[in-house]
């Protein structure tokens, strides 16, 4: 089973230059976030979404945009990027939109560098 | 509003010896609680999680934790430590809504 896959795994941009973060997942999950890991401050919600055509911010949505035309795709676009959105970013997913009991699965991570 | 805890963001321990991780949580309604683990380069993957019933909980690795309401706790411990748990763990709370709140994690070092 793929799970969870996200790509690029590895990237290097420019300040100013945009990209889209891809995030696919085969296992027909309603909810998709979107997190980013910097050192000393774990895991941080950028956006999430409960179902095609829904996405809502989280806690650190600035700079960041999402869209969920399916269910299987959720992918993270950087429009103008910053040395501040330099971090390890991670797509996950769980299968319900409901109270939080599920599992969060997660993709390998996209290590993006913004010079 | 939820939050998480994690204090020592570096814990080390001889191999054999028991692993002991540190989590409290704040919540406004009742939580769910989980530890993920994360290994170098890797995405995060679920080591046990509590939802309702039995407060002391087992998950994969020999690993459990316990939730303790009137501590608001969830502590992870291994009995004895392996070669093979040096890793990174976070401690989650969720809530309605999916909204899943990480720690700022610990990484743990075992020592031969």
């Amino acid at each position: 089973n793929a799970g969870v896959t996200q790509t690029p795994k590895f990237q290097v941009l420019k300040t100013g230059q945009s990209m889209t973060l891809q995030c696919a997942q085969d296992m027909n999950h309603e909810y998709m976030s979107w997190y980013r890991q910097d050192p000393g401050m774990g895991l941080r919600l950028i956006h999430y979404s409960v179902g095609a055509g829904i996405t809502d911010q989280g806690e650190v949505p600035n700079g960041y945009n999402v869209s969920r035309s399916t269910t299987e795709d959720f992918p993270l676009r950087l429009l103008s990027a910053a040395p501040s959105q330099t971090s390890v970013y991670f797509c996950a997913s769980t299968p319900v939109a409901g109270p939080g009991t599920g599992e969060l699965f997660f993709g390998e991570g996209s290590r993006l560098t913004v010079l | 509003a939820q939050s998480v805890t994690q204090l020592g963001s570096h814990v080390s321990v001889s191999e054999g010896a028991l692993v002991l991780l540190r989590c409290n949580y704040s919540s406004s309604v009742p939580p769910y609680l989980f530890w993920y683990v994360q290994y170098p380069n890797q995405g995060l993957q679920l080591l046990l999680k509590y939802t309702t019933g039995a407060t002391l909980v087992k998950g994969i690795n020999g690993f459990e934790a316990e939730f303790k309401k009137s501590e608001t706790s969830f502590h992870l411990t291994k009995p004895s430590a392996h070669m093979s748990d040096a890793a990174e763990y976070f401690c989650a709370v969720s809530s309605a809504g999916n909204q899943f709140y990480f720690g700022t994690g610990t990484s743990l070092t075992v020592i031969p």
